[in-house]
């Protein structure tokens, strides 16, 4: 079992509409959620992170429940300029240790006009 | 201000080849990180760097695989005799501060297209 499993999609997705994304995670341990953007040949970039009691930046709202081990990305009002692969990340170390990131395949998003 | 820069871009090579893929993190940055992403793939952590102390080497995937980082700034990863599996982009991040688990940043460079024939 991959240690972060996302749904690869494509999600195609009206200009204008709500889009939630989802991914789980395997390692109960793991201390920090992230999401990335990553756009076609480009290198992935920090959107937000993840907390457990959720959080909001703009359009896009992130949620962590860790009894589910479950993340998820919701997007409103979707822009053209949001299509793009968003990677689920997880750093499942807790501390005083290497940070290297644990990233699922990424969720595929294409908004069309 | 300059963010990661990675040489170079793109690289073809021939298998049974070897390979230098070099890294610029951001200055001052003390944690570096090589990262392999394959085609459709999210991007699978291969090894870690504080200052110049390689403390993570978990994930390279075989003993072909090596990086360093000698000074504590540049670093570069190699590969010898490359296979077609080799194939891939191979990414390089750094981070203000050693791992702490309180997370800091990873700011991502633009990666090395490696492929090998």
């Amino acid at each position: 079992r991959k240690e972060v499993e996302q749904d690869p999609g494509p999600f195609n997705v009206p200009e204008g509409a709500t889009v939630a994304f989802n991914c789980t995670y395997s390692n109960s341990a793991s201390q920090s959620f992230f999401w990335y953007r990553q756009d076609c040949r480009k290198e992935p970039k920090l959107l937000m992170s993840v907390y457990s009691s959720g959080n909001e930046d703009g359009r896009f709202t992130a949620q962590l429940n860790r009894a589910s081990q479950y993340i998820s990305l919701l997007i409103r009002d979707s822009k053209l300029s949001d299509s793009a692969t968003y990677l689920c990340v997880v750093n499942p170390h807790s501390g005083g240790g290497a940070d290297g990131l644990t990233f699922g395949k990424g969720t595929h998003l294409i908004i069309q006009p | 201000g300059a963010g990661v820069s990675q040489s170079p871009r793109y690289k073809v090579a021939k298998r049974g080849q070897d390979v230098a893929l070099r890294c610029d993190p951001i200055s001052g940055h003390v944690s570096l990180f090589w990262y392999q992403q394959a085609l459709g793939q999210g991007p699978e952590f291969l090894t870690y760097f504080q200052n110049e102390a390689q403390l993570d080497k978990s994930g390279l995937p075989s003993d072909r695989f090596f990086a360093e980082r000698p000074e504590g700034s540049v670093s570069t990863l190699k590969i010898q005799r490359t296979q077609q599996e080799d194939s891939a982009v191979y990414l390089c991040a750094s981070s203000p501060l050693q791992g702490s688990g309180n997370y800091n940043e990873q700011f991502f460079g633009p990666g090395t297209r490696l492929t090998v024939l």
